[in-house]
């Protein structure tokens, strides 16, 4: 399958800042989601990125909050924004090729707002 | 909406022994795709093993092999000869779209132990 690079691996980032956490693929895909793992939690979609539109979010998420962009088939961005300590999360982007293949994963980002 | 549970939310066995994690899931379709994910303290989610709900026969690979209960909505990972390198995180996923295009969902996970 193809690999995603994502980066930042960690970042300590102060209460009120944004961070934008970057994926790109070595291949075009089809789909592009991004995942939030909170501490000692499971994995919850916060949105596909949509190539060339608007993200569409799941419930509980926001574009204010979550800005993402898509700007080809191979690179993803979510920055989360006017953070506070409760975004302290793992974020992971994921990627899939279509039908008959399986989602993979980039390394995560693990975000510490202090 | 879907769910994923996984009831156990650590396990530990010693090496060589063979274990059995639990997955239930809920759904109304009739058509969907099971999945179980491995994530090591590398945070890295690693694929296991997948299963497509059309299909009778159970997923094996390798060591990793499922018992899968369309009826029941149960869907289990059993890891024999288990190894070290298993120790892991192990989550359950559910998707109704091939290739996962609508995303996954997935539960709660199971903290594996592998004991030497």
């Amino acid at each position: 399958s193809a690999v995603i690079s994502q980066k930042p691996s960690r970042d300590i980032c102060q209460r009120g800042t944004s961070l934008t956490i970057q994926c790109q693929v070595d291949s075009q895909v089809t789909m592009m989601f991004w995942y939030r793992q909170q501490p000692g939690q499971s994995l919850t979609l916060i949105a596909t990125a949509n190539q060339g539109s608007e993200a569409t979010y799941e419930s509980g998420f926001v574009i204010d909050k979550f800005p993402i962009s898509r700007p080809n088939l191979t690179f993803s961005t979510l920055t989360v924004s006017n953070m506070s300590p409760e975004d302290s999360s793992i974020y992971l982007c994921s990627g899939t090729g279509g039908v008959n293949t399986e989602a993979f994963f980039g390394q995560g980002t693990r975000l510490t707002v202090v | 909406a879907q769910t994923v549970t996984q009831s156990q939310p650590e396990m530990s066995v010693q090496e060589a022994e063979t274990v059995t994690l639990s997955c239930t899931y809920d759904t109304s379709e009739s058509n969907y795709y099971l999945f179980w994910y491995k994530q090591p303290p590398s945070r890295q989610m690693i694929l296991v093993i997948r299963q497509e709900a059309y299909k009778q026969q159970n997923a094996t690979e390798n060591r990793f092999s499922v018992n899968f209960q369309k009826a029941a909505k149960s869907f289990s990972l059993k890891i024999s000869d288990s190894q070290l390198g298993d120790t892991a995180m192990y989550f359950c996923a559910f998707t109704t779209e091939p290739g996962g295009a609508d995303g996954l969902t997935f539960g709660k996970g199971t903290h594996l132990i592998i004991q030497p």
